[in-house]
């Protein structure tokens, strides 16, 4: 059964460095989303992302959050100068509809943690 | 802003009982509620999605309700087993694409 891959699966690093997390989506899904879940805590719409444009943000995806679509098969989470808040757990998904049933299809996760 | 509520943060109960989990919201009326399952350090994985025209859903042992005049769904497992055990969140499914969650209900099944 095709599942979205996430990596890596776990990424330490240091206050004010820039961190890169990969989501590989179904290949054939065309609406892509980054989450987050601090521990303990709800998990947290960050981004979606339609025809390599962002079609929403929330409050939290601040300048310091990028996203891409650097190929026709990764989509990535760029974080420019990492804060000790946000370490999470981060949870790419995708979707074949924005509509109608939406199911998004999540992956596995990459646990960040700033130090 | 939407707000989604469930009000159990854990809930107990024996294998083979049947589990019962609310999901109230507020401040919105969505056209879809979606319920998924996630286990310790995984991502969610989708179980059901309900649309505001169904009263209810059913699959294999699953049961979700949604009463729109209440604002709320639950959501059943019927004869229920310690594999059941996990997070259970709700959700709902904006206009635009975006899922907000429930801070999740833990159930745990003991045989």
């Amino acid at each position: 059964e095709p599942e979205v891959t996430q990596t890596p699966s776990h990424q330490v690093t240091q206050m004010g460095q820039e961190v890169i997390l990969r989501c590989v989506p179904i290949s054939n899904h065309l609406y892509f989303y980054w989450y987050r879940q601090i521990l303990g805590q709800k998990v947290e719409f960050l981004v979606s992302f339609y025809n390599n444009e962002i079609s929403e943000k929330s409050e939290i995806f601040d300048d310091q959050f990028s996203v891409e679509r650097p190929d026709g098969s990764n989509f990535t989470l760029k974080i420019r100068s990492t804060k000790l808040e946000d370490s999470a757990m981060y949870f790419c998904a995708s979707s074949a509809s924005s509509t109608s049933s939406n199911i998004q299809y999540f992956g596995a996760g990459t646990r960040l943690s700033v130090l | 802003s939407q707000k989604i509520e469930q009000n159990s943060e854990a809930l107990n109960i024996q294998e083979g009982k049947t589990a019962t989990l609310t999901c109230n919201y507020t401040n919105y009326s969505p056209a879809y509620l979606q319920w998924y399952r996630q286990d310790p350090g995984r991502g969610p994985v989708f179980l059901l999605l309900i649309r505001e025209n169904e009263k209810e859903k059913r699959k294999e042992r699953l049961k979700v309700t949604f009463d729109t005049t209440l604002k709320q769904s639950l959501f059943h497992i019927t004869a229920s087993q310690p594999a059941d055990s996990a997070t259970y969140l709700c959700a709902l499914l904006t206009h635009t694409g975006k899922l907000i969650f429930g801070q999740g209900t833990t159930l745990q099944v003991k045989p």
